[in-house]
C-alpha cells in the first residue's frame, strides 16, 4: 500500500505565478520528508526537505510546508519559470536508509 | 565531476537470462541504493546498502540480488529475469543514508524483459 501519495499526475501553472504542489502520507513515523525534481531522460536530483519537528523550510523560490495533523506536505515554488517544467517527487524516510516515493506529479509552467 | 554512473543505459532481454545492472559513485558516499520507476507506481525501492558488506531489503526486493563489496560499486544482480521486471532502474548514492542528506540519482537503465 502506498505509503506516499501524490493525488495529483499534473498541474498546469502559468510563469509568474505560484505552483503547489501537494503531498499526502500515512505514517505517522516519518521524520524526515524530501522533495526531488526529474526531468526527461535524466535521474531524479533533490530539491528541499524539511525535518517532522519543523513546519516550513524554504530555499530561494522553493517552499515546503508540513501539516503533521493533517499528515500533509506541499512544495511552493514562487514564481514559477519555464525550467521548473519537469516531475516531482516527494518522498519520506521514517528509518535511516528507507525512502518512500510518491507516484509524482507532472508539472508544466506555460510562458 | 561527482556523479552516480550506471550500465548499461538502456537493456533488453530476455526471460531467465542473467543479467547485471552496474552502478558507481565517485564521491566517496557510505550510503547506496537501487528504485525501480513505473507508470502509476512512482519509485520503489528494492535494495539500499549503508556500508560496505551492508546491505538491507527496500520495498521491493524479491527478484533481485546486490552486493556491497568495494565502497564506490553497488550492482544490481537479476538471477532470472521476468517480464515483470520490465521498467525504469535508478542508481542513487548520499553520504550517509539519512533522511536529510541529499541523494545523488543515476540517469536510469531502461530493462526490457521479453
Amino acid at each position: 500500500d502506498q505509503q506516499v501519495k501524490q493525488n495529483s499526475p499534473s498541474l498546469s501553472v502559468q510563469e509568474g505565478r505560484i505552483s503547489i504542489l501537494n503531498c499526502d502520507y500515512t505514517n505517522s513515523m516519518f521524520d524526515y520528508f524530501l522533495w526531488y525534481k526529474k526531468y526527461p531522460a535524466e535521474g531524479p536530483t533533490f530539491l528541499i526537505s524539511i525535518s517532522s519537528i519543523k513546519d516550513k523550510n524554504e530555499d530561494g523560490r522553493f517552499t515546503v510546508f508540513l501539516n503533521k495533523s493533517a499528515k500533509h506536505l506541499s512544495l511552493h515554488i514562487v514564481p514559477s519559470q519555464p525550467g521548473d517544467s519537469a516531475v516531482y517527487f516527494c518522498a519520506a524516510s521514517a528509518s535511516r536508509g528507507q525512502f518512500y516515493f510518491g507516484t509524482g506529479t507532472s508539472l508544466t509552467v506555460i510562458p | 565531476e561527482a556523479q552516480v554512473t550506471q550500465n548499461p543505459r538502456y537493456l533488453i532481454t530476455v526471460t531467465g537470462k542473467k543479467l547485471t545492472v552496474t552502478c558507481s559513485q565517485n564521491m566517496n558516499h557510505e550510503y547506496m541504493s537501487w528504485y525501480r520507476q513505473d507508470p502509476g507506481l512512482g519509485l520503489r525501492q528494492i535494495y539500499y546498502s549503508m556500508n560496505v558488506e551492508v546491505t538491507d531489503k527496500g520495498d521491493v526486493p524479491e527478484g533481485y540480488k546486490v552486493s556491497r563489496k568495494e565502497k564506490r560499486n553497488f550492482p544490481l544482480i537479476l538471477e532470472s529475469p521476468s517480464p515483470n521486471q520490465t521498467s525504469l532502474y535508478f542508481c542513487a548514492s548520499s553520504l550517509n543514508g539519512g533522511g536529510n542528506t541529499e541523494a545523488f540519482f543515476g540517469q536510469g537503465t531502461r530493462l526490457t524483459v521479453v
